[in-house]
Formats: structure tokens, sequence, C-alpha cells
């Protein structure tokens, strides 16, 4: 099973400060991978998807980056509704696998 | 409006079985792969199980192979989670998901999740 490690575990940060979350692949997933938001009570909610595309209704601020085995989710200008949990999630084959989560936590 | 509504989770004893429901609408149900995922309470997500739309081709987390069985029924638009042999470390919540295609795809669409307490 491939193993996704996110990083860091928890980033304080301010509104409108940019952040930038990791997630890391124990072998390549070519571009399989999505980041997903998580507010508390709520569902998770499918931010971007093939590393670098972003979902319906998901705002520009919101961009990914990578390929193979190290990926970058990035908020241009963090609004006080980013702050939230964040996972990343491969498909590249079965099983799939969801990081541990990065918690955005406002400063 | 795509719907996803889970059913079916509850209190059961480590040993005993529980079956899960989720309702769908929305969308051409049998168009879609669905998948079950999993969360430990303060925990984060754990893909539990998918199946193709045809019902065809299932996939499981060792975590839950040979105890776990998904499966859809395409005229009532339902997918189903019937969980045997259960331990204090499936309890969770329990997300249904659609996926973005028929085989494989994305998780685009959640349900709010059913709570499953494993517990003597």
């Amino acid at each position: 099973e491939i193993v996704l490690t996110q990083s860091p575990a928890t980033l304080s940060l301010s509104p409108g400060e940019r952040a930038t979350l990791s997630c890391r692949a124990s072998q390549s997933i070519s571009i399989y991978l999505a980041w997903y938001q998580q507010k508390p009570g709520q569902a998770p909610r499918l931010l971007i998807y093939d590393a670098s595309n972003r979902a319906t209704g998901i705002p520009a601020r919101f961009s990914g980056s990578g390929s193979g085995t190290d990926f970058t989710l990035t908020i241009s200008s963090l609004e006080p509704e980013d702050f939230a949990l964040y996972y990343c999630h491969h498909r590249s084959n079965w099983p799939f696998t969801f990081g541990q989560g990065t918690r955005l936590e406002i400063k | 409006e795509v719907q996803l509504l889970e059913s079916g989770g509850g209190l059961v004893q480590p040993g005993g079985s529980l079956r899960l429901s989720c309702a769908a609408s929305g969308f051409t149900f049998s168009n879609y792969a669905l998948s079950w995922v999993r969360q430990t309470p303060g925990k984060g997500l754990e893909w539990v199980s998918a199946i193709s739309g045809s019902g065809g081709s299932t996939h499981y987390a060792d975590s839950v192979k040979g105890r776990f069985t998904i499966s859809r029924d395409n005229s009532k638009n339902t997918l189903y989670l019937q969980m045997n042999s259960l331990r204090v470390e499936d309890t969770a919540v329990y997300y249904c998901a659609k996926i973005t295609g028929a085989s494989s795809g994305w998780h685009d669409y959640w349900g709010q999740g059913t709570l499953v307490t494993v517990s003597s």
C-alpha cells in the first residue's frame, strides 16, 4: 500500500498569509493525487484533483502542484474560512489511501 | 442535486455485525463507482472499500478485507456495507462517497456520515 505523509502536522498562520502544505508518497503516483478540505462536523470537500486541477466552485487562491512523489497545496492568501483540516489522497492503485492530515490554524 | 444519505450506524459489541446503507439521488447511480470512507473520532480519514458502477468489481483496505463486504442495488440506488466480526478499532464515522468514474476516480460528493461504535 502507498503511504502518504503530510507535513507539517499543524500550520499556524494569519489571514492574508500564504500557506504551503506538503504531501509525499512512498512511491510514484504520477499525478493521481487529490486534496480535500474538512471543517468540524462536515464531510470532506474535494479541492484539487489530478494534482493541479481545481474542483468545481473552488476559489482560485487554491492551487496544487507536483508529480511522482512530492506534491504541494498552496493557498495564496488565507481567508478566515480556510482554517480547517486538509488531507491528500491518492488513487494510483488499490488500495486508495489518505494522508494523516494537516491542521491549518489561525495564529 | 447529488445527495447521499447514510444509515444503519449504531452501537454493537465486539464480534458483532452491522449493515450500513447509503441512499443516493441526483445522478445516474449505475454510472458511478462508490466508496466507503471512515474517520475515527478526532483522527484522520481511512478509505475502506469501493465498488464499480456495475457492481462487478470491488476493492478493500487490508484492515477490513475478509470481514466487510461492499455491495450495491442499482434498482434501488442504494450502496451497502456489511460489517462482520467488528472490532473496537472499527469505531468511526462511516461516509459513503460518489466517485467521478464508473470504475475509479475522485470522491466528488460525500454523505454526512453515520457513526458506528464498537464497544462492550
